[in-house]
């Protein structure tokens, strides 16, 4: 089974700090994303990667930036968190453009 | 015009109903279609591919209409812990999947 490790569950920060999000996949899959969810908004693509040290621009990926160092493991981080950035968010990663993607648990962040 | 779209519902259906959902797409290049499920508060999870000559796996099958560009979900034989949120993905031929907003399933009693 495909595993995907999200380093948090539940994060509560304050408005300016620097956030890291880690996620680690164990599948040896070149294709890894980080997404937002929030209610009635649905899934938000922030940044994607499909090598290492290569990333992509999702759909919202103001205020964000990623980091991919190893092939199994994508960073995403908040440069100075403000509250709007408060959310869900879910890590996933895929192989191949046929392929499903899988879903770590995902971090509830709170940025009060 | 969305690129995936889905009725939200919720679709409140009693234990034992059969419940249909369907998801429609604009990109006819579209190549690649899954559905997952979300439980409240959790990650979405791979529930089945969908293929052409669609395809069942237990109590759910899923099937595939290119020509008037949707997919479907099946579910016989409903059970309480059917009760969650189900996205449509449909995926262009790029990495990129287009993910629905999800169609509520309630279960009762």
């Amino acid at each position: 089974d495909v595993k995907v490790t999200q380093s948090s569950r539940y994060l509560v920060k304050r408005t300016g700090e620097k956030v890291f999000l880690e996620c680690v996949q164990d599948m040896d899959h070149e294709n890894m994303f980080w997404y937002r969810q929030d209610p009635g908004l649905g899934l938000r693509l922030i940044y994607f990667s499909y090598d290492v040290k290569m990333k992509e621009k999702g759909d919202i990926p103001e205020g964000y930036s990623v980091s991919r160092e190893k092939k199994e493991r994508f960073s995403l981080i908040l440069e100075s968190a403000s509250t709007n950035q408060t959310s869900m968010y879910l890590c996933a990663s895929g192989q191949g453009p046929r392929q499903p993607q899988h879903f770590g648990d995902g971090t509830r962040l709170s940025i009060l | 015009r969305k690129e995936v779209e889905q009725d939200p519902g919720p679709f409140n259906v009693p234990e034992g109903a059969t419940v249909a959902f369907n998801c429609t797409y604009s990109n006819s290049a579209s190549q690649s279609f899954f559905w997952y499920r979300q439980d409240c508060r959790k990650e979405p999870k791979l529930l089945m591919s969908v293929y052409s000559s669609g395809n069942e796996d237990g109590r759910f099958t899923a099937q595939l209409n290119r020509a008037s560009q949707y997919i479907s979900l099946l579910i016989r034989d409903s059970k309480l812990s059917d009760s969650a949120t189900y996205l449509c993905v449909v995926k262009g031929g790029s990495y990129i999947p287009t993910f629905g907003r999800g169609t509520s399933l309630i279960v009762h009693p």
